[in-house]
């Protein structure tokens, strides 16, 4: 079947520092890797996606590749700033299984000054 | 703008009443989704809808209703069956039948005391 795994936060760091979020996927065939951020409050937005294997996406400074091999889709940023603190999604959708998503259970940001 | 569009913000009912939560999308997708979300969880599939006029229960779908009598809405019942309906919920869009994005309302927040 399909699934995501994310890495569990509650994830602190100060401004400036680099981040990395793992997330590892299970899927048949060639799904798409989605990452979303959700403000508090509101709903969730897209911050990127790649649609087939060794694709980056990249947004506002954050960038993450779609690795088939290793089955992962790891969220980075080489500087965050204060304005990054959400919570983050990792998302995939396959059309050959239907069409829901399937969302890991979300990480949560903290940068602190 | 196309969006997607969810009302009321906030939603106040009393135990044992139903109520309806709208959501409204101008993106043309045929695909809709109904998601709940407990704080610091992750989402979970309540309904989703492929199409006009058909519908499939998620994860969660007991306690719950929905309806597609319009391609652009997709509003959730939350009956009084619904054990502990206090939660926020989120509906999505996206097109069907290819590995493209979801897009998000913005939530409601509903309080049952």
């Amino acid at each position: 079947g399909n699934s995501v795994t994310q890495m569990e936060g509650p994830v602190t760091l100060s401004e400036e520092a680099f981040l990395t979020i793992n997330c590892t996927y299970t899927a048949t065939g060639y799904p798409s890797l989605f990452w979303y951020v959700q403000y508090p409050g509101e709903g969730l937005q897209l911050l990127l996606k790649a649609t087939k294997a060794d694709d980056k996406g990249s947004n506002k400074g954050f960038e993450a590749t779609y690795r088939k091999e290793t089955t992962s889709f790891h969220l980075e940023k080489g500087s965050v700033q204060v304005s990054d603190s959400a919570v983050y999604f990792c998302a995939l959708r396959n059309s050959n299984t239907g069409n829901q998503f399937y969302f890991g259970t979300g990480t949560s940001l903290t940068v602190i000054p | 703008d196309g969006g997607i569009t969810q009302s009321p913000k906030y939603l106040f009912r009393k135990e044992g009443q139903n109520v309806t939560l709208s959501c409204e999308q101008n993106l043309n997708h045929d695909a809709m989704y109904w998601y709940r979300q407990d704080p610091g969880q992750g989402l979970r599939l309540i309904y989703y809808s492929q199409i006009v006029n058909d519908f499939q229960k998620g994860d969660i779908a007991e306690g719950y209703s929905v309806s597609r009598e319009k391609k652009e809405s997709f509003p959730l019942t939350v009956t009084s069956a619904q054990k502990n309906p206090t939660a926020f919920y989120l509906c999505a869009s996206s097109i069907q039948g290819q590995n493209t994005e979801a897009f998000f309302g913005q939530g409601t927040r509903l309080t049952v005391v």
